[in-house]
């Protein structure tokens, strides 16, 4: 079975600090990949999606994720963060070669960023 | 860690009938549930808000009378598809948001799977 790993569980950063978010899944082939955040309060939001082409992919936000298809990895980074970043963010995934499966998420990482 | 289970995984029904899905909270008690709607090979579109004890919220463009929710207790949000059609084949998937505002964590349901003849 498909799994998403979130190994921070955590980050704290202070403002204008550069983000990077881990997010590795364990299904071998064909792949699509989201990234979600969560604003305190309210419900998923979608930040960027890859699909195929380019691996490096520009999202909502200043979000950028980079696809590694050697490593499994779908990292979330972002240059410089700001207080409203603060919130949950989850990576999830799908098989790329099938409409037949539910997204498989990670277990999120909270992001909180002081002043 | 806080589990939720959603029932069934996968269920096949004829045209014109009603399908029920549960969506539990195990060990936490979850005031809000979110229902979602995944389209193939696309992301996910909010359908509604569940809160505990009153009526749900939906967002623009879904039929609250096609789509029912229900959210009687804290661990408990069923979404109930009403008269289904082949068009509402899709997996919907449910996620529970535990805690407070200050400190609050979303889990999600493993998905269900309706695919309606």
């Amino acid at each position: 079975a498909q799994s998403v790993s979130q190994h921070n569980h955590h980050v704290i950063l202070s403002e204008a600090a550069s983000l990077e978010l881990g997010c590795n899944y364990s299904y071998g082939g064909t792949v699509n990949l989201f990234w979600y955040v969560q604003y305190p309060g309210q419900h998923l939001q979608l930040l960027l999606k890859y699909f195929s082409g380019d691996p490096l992919v520009k999202g909502i936000k200043g979000f950028e994720a980079e696809f590694i298809k050697s490593k499994f990895s779908f990292n979330l980074r972002k240059p410089s963060v700001q207080w409203s970043d603060t919130a949950e963010y989850f990576c999830a995934v799908t098989p790329g070669n099938s409409g037949n499966t539910p997204l498989v998420f990670g277990k999120g990482t909270r992001l909180s960023v002081i002043a | 860690g806080a589990v939720v289970s959603q029932h069934p995984s996968w269920v096949i029904c004829k045209s014109g009938t009603s399908v029920k899905i549960e969506c539990r909270s195990l060990d936490f008690q979850a005031t809000t549930m979110f229902w979602y709607r995944q389209f193939p090979k696309q992301s996910l579109m909010l359908m509604a808000t569940s809160n505990e004890g009153s009526k749900a919220t939906y967002e623009q463009g879904v039929e609250k009378d096609k789509f029912l929710i229900n959210h009687a207790s804290l661990t408990l949000s069923t979404l109930t598809v009403t008269s289904a059609h082949p068009e509402d084949s899709s997996f919907y998937i449910c996620s529970a948001r535990a805690g407070d505002r200050r400190n609050e964590k979303l889990f999600f349901g493993s998905g269900t799977q309706l695919s309606v003849l």
